[in-house]
Parts: structure tokens; C-alpha cells; sequence
């Protein structure tokens, strides 16, 4: 067990709506990156956060947004919930930009009707 | 796209045999890891080797790494049910940012 930890577990939404999802990083952690994982696939970067900035950003559209907290807990966003938004959400924490090891939480299913 | 894929899509051994998945990308790297996920949960940091290794050890899992080939491989010994998971390989972009890269992962199952 790693100490990131999700919340929600599992998520219902409708399309068209606002989700907002959590995670709190490791201890000592200062680097957040959320991932989108869609059934049988592999994790999709979508971006990271770093001392409350945003560095780097994977291959999505606006309305999927993140904040990081003095804490270096975060959040992530996503405006106007789309059917294909369905997916495990997950976020990783290290310390530091360069990704030598990430922690994963477990995850968050959402499912977007 | 993905930097990453894992050959093959899906293998099932009986226990105590050894199991191989093999990993292929593009472009070159500093770094390349493995990954294990159990029944779509979150993803568990195995081993990460870097591009000056060739070969790497971790109980019973062995990784290799060639950069030649641009590949790589996973080799679990004496496996048990524990290790039926889904394991991923994952490389950074090389100089282009820090962001990692995952393969769409081995789907391995271990029968009694």
C-alpha cells in the first residue's frame, strides 16, 4: 500500500456535468500527475502538478483541469462530462518532475451515462 | 500515441513456471519502468532500469533493457497465483519533457 490516497471510489455522473476528483500525495511527496486510464488500455498522462503549478500536460482538452494545494494534495477537474470520460482516473505522487518512481493511489472509476 | 507496447496482449502459465513479456517503443529514453496493477486498481512500482543498464534484479523478477533494439523484457521466476496482474512498461520521452508513457500492458495469468 502505497499512502496516496483517492476519493471517490466510484463515481456516477451524467453527461453534460461537472466532477471534481481528489488525491493526497505521499508524505514528502511535491509532484502530482493525474492519468486516465480507459478499460484495457494503459495509464494516459494527462498532466502533472508541481509545487502548485501546472508542469506538463498530456494530450487533452480544456475542460479537463487541476489544481495542487500547499499541502501538495490535488485536485482534477473535468467540465461537460462526455460518454467516452468513462475511465479509472488514477494520480501518482514522487518527488520531484522527472518520474524516476511514482506512487499510485487506487484510483477512482468513473462512469459517465 | 503510445511510446510503449507489450508483447504479448495476454499470457496464462500454469504456477511455477516463468513468465516473459516483452516491451517495444520508439524513441529514445533516459529510463524505462515496470509496473504491476491488480484488477484495475492502482498501478505498483516494480523495477526501473536506465539506459546505461543492460540488466537489472529484483527478487524474483529480471528485467533487460536494449537500447539497440529499443526493447526490453520482464522475466518473473517460480511464478505464484499472487502475480496474475496486468504489468505495463512505461518510458519517459527522453529529453522532450519528464512525462511518462504507458504501454497498453500484459494481461498475465498464473492457473492453479
Amino acid at each position: 500500500e502505497t499512502g496516496v490516497t483517492q476519493s471517490p471510489t466510484h463515481l456516477i455522473k451524467t453527461r453534460g456535468q461537472q466532477v471534481t476528483l481528489r488525491c493526497s500525495s505521499q508524505s514528502g511527496h511535491n509532484t502530482v500527475s493525474w492519468y486516465q486510464q480507459a478499460l484495457g488500455q494503459g495509464p494516459q498522462f494527462i498532466f502533472q502538478y508541481y509545487r502548485e503549478e501546472e508542469n506538463g500536460r498530456g494530450n487533452f482538452p480544456p475542460r479537463f483541469s487541476g489544481l495542487q494545494f500547499p499541502n501538495y494534495s490535488s485536485e482534477l477537474n473535468v467540465n461537460a462530462l462526455e460518454l467516452d470520460d468513462s475511465a479509472l482516473y488514477l494520480c501518482a505522487s514522487s518527488f520531484g518532475t522527472v518520474s524516476y518512481e511514482q506512487y499510485f493511489g487506487p484510483g477512482t472509476r468513473l462512469t459517465v451515462t | 500515441s503510445q511510446q510503449g507496447e507489450e508483447d504479448p496482449q495476454a499470457l496464462s502459465i500454469q504456477e511455477g513456471e516463468n513468465a516473459t513479456m516483452n516491451c517495444s517503443y520508439k524513441t529514445s529514453i533516459n529510463n524505462l519502468q515496470w509496473y504491476r496493477q491488480n484488477s484495475g486498481r492502482g498501478l505498483v512500482h516494480l523495477i526501473l532500469i536506465r539506459s546505461n543498464e543492460r540488466e537489472k534484479h529484483s527478487g524474483r523478477l529480471r528485467v533487460t533493457l536494449d537500447t539497440s533494439k529499443k526493447s526490453s523484457s520482464l522475466l518473473i521466476t517460480a511464478s505464484r497465483a499472487a502475480d496474475t496482474a496486468s504489468y505495463f512498461c512505461a518510458t519517459d520521452a527522453g529529453n522532450r519533457d519528464d512525462k511518462i508513457i504507458f504501454g497498453k500492458g500484459t494481461r498475465l495469468h498464473i492457473l492453479p
